[in-house]
């Protein structure tokens, strides 16, 4: 198992221009989640799906932010315009099927800096 | 809403000696209360978990307590090493799934 497969792994962009993160779950996770880590604010929860479906975006800072989640093997989180301040390392991580005795895995996060 | 809060947020320790983190939640419904690891530059790394129905649980050295009346849990690192040194987090879970992480716990282990 390939686990948590994030893209990139790094980017740099511009203020003012659109950024998509990617995020590939384990195959057979029913949950996902994205996370937003900076060094003030710790590892935020942003948004997460279960079986595609979102369930709670109240961590989602304002309507810059959008996620996707199209099927059970893709989920996307985009930012525009971007923002300096949306600088941070991105977390998406994925779940068994609630109840399940195993735990959440992360991918190795997208480095995102804007300038 | 749901809360982890976790102490202290630095620890310092001598190789050898024990380490303990310590963190209360909110939510009366969470049930999962998993740990990680996170090196400089790396992903979170789940290193140990325990559910509700469960006090205590060990591996090696290693040790999570929970007590649910209180709403507290900690871990426990006995015989410390080099390598422990890492950011540590505990996080709360309920059946909505949605896993809240306390602030983490940059732990150093002295040689």
């Amino acid at each position: 198992d390939a686990g948590v497969i994030q893209s990139p792994r790094h980017e740099v962009t511009e203020m003012g221009q659109e950024v998509t993160l990617r995020c590939k779950p384990i195959s057979g996770h029913n949950s996902l989640f994205w996370y937003r880590q900076t060094m003030m604010r710790g590892l935020e929860l942003l948004i997460y799906f279960n079986n595609n479906v979102p369930i709670d975006d109240s961590g989602m800072p304002e309507d810059r932010f959008s996620a996707k989640m199209p099927n059970a093997s893709f989920s996307t989180l985009k930012i525009q315009p971007s923002e300096p301040r949306d600088s941070a390392v991105y977390f998406c991580a994925s779940r068994p099927q609630q109840g399940s005795i195993y735990g959440y895995t992360f991918g190795s996060g997208t480095r995102l800096t804007v300038v | 809403g749901e809360n982890v809060e976790q102490h202290p947020s630095t620890l310092s320790v001598q190789e050898g000696d024990s380490a303990v983190i310590k963190c209360t939640y909110s939510d009366s419904a969470s049930n999962y209360f998993p740990w990680y690891k996170q090196e400089l530059g790396k992903r979170p790394q789940l290193i140990i978990d325990i559910r509700s129905n469960v006090g205590e649980k060990k591996d090696q050295r290693i040790a999570v307590t929970l007590n649910k009346t209180a709403k507290h849990f900690s871990l426990h690192i006995t015989e410390t090493q080099p390598e422990d040194s890492a950011v540590y987090f505990c996080a709360a879970s309920s059946n909505t799934g949605k896993l809240i992480f306390g602030q983490g716990t940059t732990l150093q282990v002295k040689p």
